[in-house]
């Protein structure tokens, strides 16, 4: 079986670009998570979903991102306008129920 | 909320040797998984070993161990015959049983093996 798939899997751009990161699940999983690993702050949740439903958005920073999960094969991580403070590694996971999460290889995200 | 925390940022063990890798949490619930993943350069986050709080027995992934102590919410990983390709980080990380299905994640220890 395939695993999560991300892209891109580097992303380097300018301050006040829209960025999106692209997260396919593993077939099955009903839920999907979008976590931020910064040296500062270590691995975050910032939103995850269950059946493509948000189920907790408590984690993302503000207005400028938003995450959207049209179906349950595709989701996406959209930051507009983006910040240098945003640099990060992002990385998608999904998972079925009680079972361990399995994780993307993230998409390093480069703010300048 | 619950808080995870692993008070090593850095470890050093000898190839072949053992080492354990520190990690306690707060809760206030009685049913949750813990896990350890590990992160190598390659940024890939690996699944290493995973307990659930009902279950007293230790969980055992081949050369990895953990002592999962639940009064005192303690879970270290052992890692016996230690191997250059352990060298990683390695995250502990805390699930509800119920409810939020999202992992709290620690701040990490930084593996290292000498050869």
């Amino acid at each position: 079986d395939a695993g999560v798939i991300q892209s891109p899997r580097h992303e380097v751009t300018e301050m006040g670009q829209e960025v999106t990161l692209r997260c396919k699940p593993i077939s099955g999983h009903d839920y999907l998570f979008w976590y931020r690993q910064t040296m500062m702050r270590g691995l975050e949740l910032l939103i995850y979903f269950n059946n493509n439903v948000p189920i907790d958005d408590s984690g993302m920073p503000e207005d400028r991102f938003s995450a959207k999960m049209p179906n349950a094969s595709f989701s996406t991580l959209k930051i507009q306008p983006s910040e240098p403070r945003d640099s990060a590694v992002y990385f998608c996971a999904s998972g079925r129920n009680i079972q361990p999460q399995h994780f993307g290889d993230g998409t390093r995200l480069s703010i300048l | 909320a619950q808080t995870v925390t692993q008070s090593q940022p850095e470890m050093s063990v000898q190839e072949a040797e053992t080492v354990t890798l520190s990690c306690t949490y707060d809760t206030s619930e009685s049913d949750y998984y813990l896990f350890w993943y590990k992160q190598p350069p390659s940024r890939q986050m690996i699944l290493v070993i995973r307990q659930e709080a009902y279950k007293q027995q230790n969980a055992t992934e081949n050369r990895f161990s953990v002592n999962f102590q639940k009064a005192a919410k303690s879970f270290s990983l052992k890692i016996s015959d230690s191997q250059l390709g352990d060298a990683a980080m390695y995250f502990c990380a805390y699930r509800s049983a119920e409810g939020a299905q999202k992992l709290v994640f620690g701040q990490g220890t930084r593996l290292t093996i000498n050869p």
